[in-house]
């Protein structure tokens, strides 16, 4: 069975600060996603990582996939109350056929 | 309109029970997923369906069934409800095959099920 690993598992930051959450595990993943999630919500996607190394940004996001896709890391600059929420990563099991979660990390953002 | 709607939102049952926890989407996707959600475990793959004639258990199928109606219709039953079914339940829609760089899935808002 492929597990996905998150840290921390929760963080609360000031306004304004840096922060980056990991993801990490033994197995290999063919792509690996980040969503977010807020209270009542269902999750919603952030990025797809395909390549190993491959490094993607959205705003004040830095998504990245390490060399040998067994890890992802979300770093965010300059946070802001509005990203307040669980962020999930997710990776395609090796069967491609679904994706598998890991526990997440809850942020909250101070103001 | 949401494109992918879960009925009812909360649901508060008892022992034994059997209750039917019914998923719509209008995204016109032929796959659609059943996930819990538990405090410290993220999202864990009840069942999912790749399209009407299509039914595949996932990691934590026991204790649950599905009827896939339709291609928009995908129901998640619990035969015999216990405490430990108590949890949040998503809903999902895949466009697998629609863009080359990668698929997303679509998550409903979720149904919050108390078991007693």
């Amino acid at each position: 069975t492929q597990l996905l690993e998150q840290s921390p598992q929760f963080l609360s930051i000031q306004e304004g600060e840096n922060l980056t959450v990991y993801c990490n595990s033994s197995s290999v993943f063919s792509s690996l996603q980040w969503y977010r999630q807020e209270p009542g919500e269902g999750p919603v996607l952030l990025v797809t990582v395909v390549t190993g190394g491959e490094v993607k940004k959205l705003k004040r996001l830095t998504f990245q996939f390490g060399d040998a896709r067994k890890d992802s890391s979300l770093h965010i600059t300059a946070a802001q109350p509005g990203d307040t929420g669980l962020y999930l990563c997710a990776g395609r099991d090796n069967y491609g056929q679904n994706f598998v979660f890991g526990p997440g990390t809850r942020l909250s953002v101070l103001p | 309109d949401a494109d992918v709607t879960q009925t009812p939102r909360n649901r508060i049952t008892k022992t034994g029970k059997r209750i039917m926890l019914e998923c719509s989407q209008t995204k016109g996707h032929d796959r659609m997923y059943w996930y819990r959600q538990d405090p410290g475990l993220g999202l864990r793959l009840i069942y999912y369906s790749f399209d009407v004639k299509d039914i595949n258990k996932g990691e934590i199928s026991d204790g649950y069934s599905v009827s896939r109606q339709a291609q928009a219709k995908f129901s998640l039953s619990l035969e015999s409800a216990i405490p430990n079914q108590t949890a949040l339940y998503f809903c999902a829609t895949s466009d697998f095959g629609v863009h080359r760089e990668g698929e997303t899935q679509y998550f409903g808002p979720g149904t919050r099920l108390l078991v007693l």
